[in-house]
């Protein structure tokens, strides 16, 4: 099946900076998904990105499905942003429709 | 303006006794997917369904587990005869569509022990 890689795996930033979360993954797809799971173990949809840019707010994502990978980017860091953030795909080579996920990055904002 | 409700939000369960979980969609959507998560690991998935049918279990368990989600009522995820591996928080989704975005319950923390 489809293999799905992000790096880093954790990251510990002050309140204000910026970050770039790497997702790579091995196969097309037509289905990537960024979450956010929160210390309390909830998941948030950010965005569903299969190609291009989005943004929302201060978060960003973009997809280059061609070269495998997408970014997700956090700008002017605050303590709720902390959690860990996965990345999932569905691949465009049939199989499940059920997405596979990353192993995420663990992301502690200090204030 | 409901989201995915799973409930129980913590289930205990001695080791051989069954576990019951729930999710109810959110309003309108038809495809529920099923995900493990092991401590400290990714979502894992385990199947996905529509109304009445099962599209893709190709992620549970041939034994013990089994899922249905009928024509009315929440999506059910049993699990058999439980074993202390079997503790795991577990998580259903919703989605419109097949490809769009899923959305996540909080949760079902199932402690076998």
């Amino acid at each position: 099946g489809i293999q799905v890689e992000q790096s880093p795996p954790d990251l510990i930033l002050q309140e204000g900076a910026n970050s770039t979360l790497r997702c790579n993954f091995s196969d097309s797809v037509n289905n990537l998904q960024w979450f956010h799971q929160n210390p309390w173990g909830q998941l948030i949809n950010l965005f569903y990105i299969p190609s291009g840019t989005k943004q929302n707010g201060r978060l960003s994502a973009t997809t280059v499905a061609t070269e495998r990978y997408s970014l997700l980017y956090i700008s002017s860091s605050q303590t709720t942003d902390s959690g860990v953030y996965f990345c999932a795909v569905g691949s465009s080579g049939g199989g499940a429709d059920g997405l596979t996920f990353g192993k995420g990055t663990h992301l502690i904002i200090q204030p | 303006n409901a989201g995915v409700m799973q409930n129980p939000r913590h289930l205990v369960r001695r080791r051989g006794q069954e576990a019951r979980l729930r999710c109810s969609p959110v309003k309108g959507h038809s495809h529920v997917y099923w995900y493990r998560q092991l401590p400290e690991e990714g979502l894992k998935f385990m199947v996905y369904l529509q109304k009445e049918n099962i599209i893709d279990e190709s992620g549970m368990p041939k034994e013990r587990f089994s899922a249905e989600f009928p024509k009315e009522g929440p999506s059910i995820l049993r699990i058999q005869q439980v074993v202390r591996g079997d503790s795991a928080a577990y998580f259903c989704a919703s989605s419109l569509q097949g490809f769009e975005s899923l959305h996540f319950g909080n949760g079902t923390r199932l402690t076998v022990t």
